[in-house]
């Protein structure tokens, strides 16, 4: 069945860093791509999202590319702040699965000043 | 546009109690989703309603868990008995197309 995988956390960062969450998926056909985010003590947020090949998603300095050749949706932000620090979950739906959205562990990150 | 509302917030009950928990989804979404989160885990779908019918209920374990979505608006999803291993938040969301669902805050549980 359709599944996704992500990088496992925790992930640590300064401020201003570069941040890189991977994710790899397997599903039938081509399924729409989602990063989720969940800041602490709050419920899931779309952060950003991509619906074919080659699309570039981008919300709050976060960008993630639709990689089919790979299966990949890697999350990457150029600077981070400590106001980034949450669980970053990624995530998929297809239609050959009646749009099922399945996600993956969810990767945490924290971001020290 | 008012999000997704789900009560309560937080609940805490004995094992072999049974515990409700009540969603509304955004307007107009015919698609709703309950899911289980478990401390440190990804979210899993329990169960998937289009309008008032059930899409995919494969991961709910039907010996305890119930669910409905009656006139395909509201839902409530039940767990009868309790056991220890369901403390969990249980999220809903809802959908209009294309599988982007928007989450309510999530339902705390806590099974003692």
């Amino acid at each position: 069945g359709d599944s996704v995988t992500q990088m496992e956390g925790p992930v640590t960062l300064s401020e201003e860093a570069f941040l890189t969450i991977n994710c790899t998926y397997t599903a039938t056909g081509y399924p729409s791509l989602f990063w989720y985010v969940q800041y602490p003590g709050e419920g899931l947020q779309l952060l950003l999202k991509a619906t074919k090949a080659d699309d570039k998603g981008s919300n709050k300095g976060f960008e993630a590319t639709y990689r089919k050749e790979t299966t990949s949706f890697h999350l990457e932000k150029g600077s981070v702040q400590v106001s980034d620090s949450a669980v970053y979950f990624c995530a998929l739906s297809a239609v050959f699965n009646d749009y099922k959205l399945s996600f993956g562990a969810g990767t945490t990150v924290t971001v020290r000043a | 546009e008012a999000g997704v509302a789900q009560s309560p917030r937080y609940k805490i009950i004995e094992k072999r109690q049974s515990v409700a928990f009540w969603c509304n989804p955004i307007s107009g979404h015919a698609t709703l989703y309950w899911y289980q989160q478990i401390l440190g885990q990804g979210p899993k779908l329990l169960i998937q309603f289009q309008n008032n019918g059930v899409v995919d209920d494969s991961q709910l374990p039907k010996d305890r868990f119930s669910a409905e979505r009656l006139k395909g608006v509201d839902s409530t999803l039940k767990i009868q008995p309790a056991k220890l291993e369901d403390s969990a938040v249980y999220l809903c969301a809802s959908s209009l197309d294309q599988g982007e669902a928007f989450f309510g805050q999530g339902t705390r549980l806590t099974v003692v």
